[in-house]
C-alpha cells in the first residue's frame, strides 16, 4: 500500500535552515512527490514536484531558499534562511494509480 | 495567470447535497486533469477524486463511493463537486487543485 510518512512536527531559528523528510513506504521508493505548504488559515500552496533523482521543478514565485533532494525512500524539503512566513504546515503528496496520496503532514515552528 | 477560482461558503442540512464550482482560467482546460481534496477542521488533506477534463473519466476514493460526483463543462472550464447525503463530518474546507495550482478553498458546514 502506497503510504506517506512525515514526522508530526519540527522547529528550527529564524535564520537557520531545516530538512523535512517524506518517507515512501516499501516498494515506491521511484516515486515522485510534491511538496505543498500550507500557511495558518490558509488554503495549499505547491512548492515543487520532487523525482526521485533528485531533480525538482518548482511553482511560480517559489523563492531559492526551498530545494528538494531524494535519497532511497525518502524524500526532503530544506528551507534556508528561514524567516517567519515559513511556520507552516508541509505536506507531501504522491500520485498512485488514480488517486493522489497525501502525507500527514509538519508543523513546522520558527523559533 | 493560471489560477483556480471556487464558488463561495456553503451551509447545508444533514441530509441535503452540496454542489462546488472550480472556474480555470490561464491555460488550456482540457489538458489537466482536476482533483478534488478537503480539509475537516484541525486535520489533514485528504483526497476526494479526480476527473480528466480531457474526457470526463472519473476516480473517486473509496469512502465516498456513490454520494460523490465530478463532472466538468469545458465550455466554460469550470469543474464541479456534488456530494450527496451529507454529514456533519463532512464539514471541511473542500479545494479543487491541478498539477502545480490549488483553488482558494470553499467552506462547506453541515449543521442542523
Amino acid at each position: 500500500q502506497l503510504v506517506l510518512t512525515q514526522s508530526p512536527s519540527a522547529s528550527a531559528s529564524l535564520g537557520a535552515s531545516v530538512k523535512l523528510t517524506c518517507t515512501l513506504s516499501s516498494g515506491h521508493s521511484s516515486y515522485a512527490i510534491a511538496w505543498h505548504q500550507q500557511q495558518p488559515e490558509k488554503g495549499p500552496r505547491y512548492l515543487m514536484k520532487l523525482n526521485s533523482d533528485g531533480s525538482h521543478s518548482k511553482g511560480d514565485g517559489i523563492p531559492d531558499r526551498f530545494s528538494g533532494s531524494s535519497s532511497g525512500a525518502e524524500r526532503y524539503l530544506t528551507i534556508s534562511s528561514l524567516q517567519s512566513e515559513d511556520e507552516a504546515d508541509y505536506y507531501c503528496q504522491t500520485w498512485g494509480t488514480g488517486n493522489w496520496v497525501f502525507g500527514g503532514g509538519t508543523k513546522l515552528t520558527v523559533l | 495567470q493560471v489560477q483556480l477560482v471556487q464558488s463561495g461558503a456553503e451551509v447545508k442540512k444533514p441530509g441535503a447535497s452540496v454542489k462546488v464550482s472550480c472556474k480555470a482560467s490561464g491555460y488550456t482546460f482540457t489538458s489537466y486533469g482536476i482533483s478534488w481534496v478537503r480539509q475537516a477542521p484541525g486535520q489533514g488533506l485528504e483526497w476526494m477524486g479526480w476527473i480528466s477534463a480531457y474526457n470526463g473519466n472519473t476516480n473517486y476514493a473509496q469512502k465516498l463511493q456513490g454520494r460523490v460526483t465530478m463532472t466538468t463543462d469545458t465550455s466554460t472550464s469550470t469543474a464541479y463537486m456534488e456530494l450527496r447525503s451529507l454529514r456533519s463530518d463532512d464539514t471541511a474546507v473542500y479545494y479543487c487543485a491541478r498539477v502545480g495550482i490549488w483553488g482558494q478553498g470553499t467552506m462547506v458546514t453541515v449543521s442542523s
